[in-house]
């Protein structure tokens, strides 16, 4: 079955230093999504990407979305301590009747020190 | 708006109990989903249903495991004969539809602890 699988799984950063999380995919997918979620909380919903090649950018956030659809990355420069927190990224399973389930990676837990 | 609404939001049962958790999603979104999330870990999916329907369960870990949805709105995770494997929090999510377009929006979760 389709497998999403993200890295790395844990990352400590200094407040300043730049952060990035890569998922991969098994299959081709049709978009992908990336949640944050913060410690004791839910997951959040940050971006989708759809287009082959994109990129998204929100502040220091920079999202992309490889040319085959099958990887995406997330990087955040200069990171702060509000970015402490769990990374997902999460794809749609591309085929037989479960287009709707979402598959979420195992998450990258971003720690960044003061 | 009111958000993901979902109750109880703490639930601590005894080894062998049933419990039942509920999910009241966003007003107007067709899809909800299921998750459990293990202290720590990632988002393990259950089952996600389109209106009343559930496409894929294959998800549910086990026959102890059901859910339903009633009126295209609330739902309702069952746990039967509950073990502490069963332990972790229990992630309900909306989405207006499934597909391009619909992020989904989570609940609060009710954390289970089984004893």
């Amino acid at each position: 079955g389709q497998q999403v699988m993200q890295i790395p799984q844990y990352q400590h950063v200094q407040e300043g230093e730049d952060f990035t999380t890569y998922c991969n995919s098994s299959t081709t997918l049709s978009n992908i999504q990336w949640y944050k979620q913060r410690p004791g909380g839910h997951p959040v919903f940050l971006i989708q990407l759809v287009k082959s090649g994109e990129v998204k950018k929100q502040k220091r956030l920079t999202f992309q979305f490889g040319e085959a659809k099958k990887n995406s990355s997330l990087h955040i420069t200069a990171t702060q301590t509000t970015d402490v927190g769990t990374y997902f990224c999460a794809g749609p399973y591309a085929g037989g009747t479960s287009y709707g389930k979402l598959t979420f990676g195992q998450g990258t837990i971003l720690t960044v020190h003061p | 708006g009111a958000g993901v609404s979902q109750s109880p939001s703490n639930k601590v049962t005894e080894k062998g109990k049933d419990v039942e958790l509920r999910c009241d999603p966003i007003s107007g979104h067709t899809a909800l989903y299921w998750y459990r999330q293990s202290l720590g870990q990632g988002l393990e999916f259950l089952i996600y249903f389109q209106g009343n329907s559930a496409p894929d369960k294959s998800g549910l870990p086990s026959d102890r495991f059901s859910a339903e949805r009633t009126g295209g709105s609330v739902s309702t995770l069952t746990i039967q004969r509950t073990q502490q494997e069963d332990s972790a929090v229990y992630l309900c999510a909306s989405s207006l539809a499934t597909g391009v377009g619909s992020p989904l929006h989570f609940g609060n979760g009710t954390r289970l602890t089984v004893t």
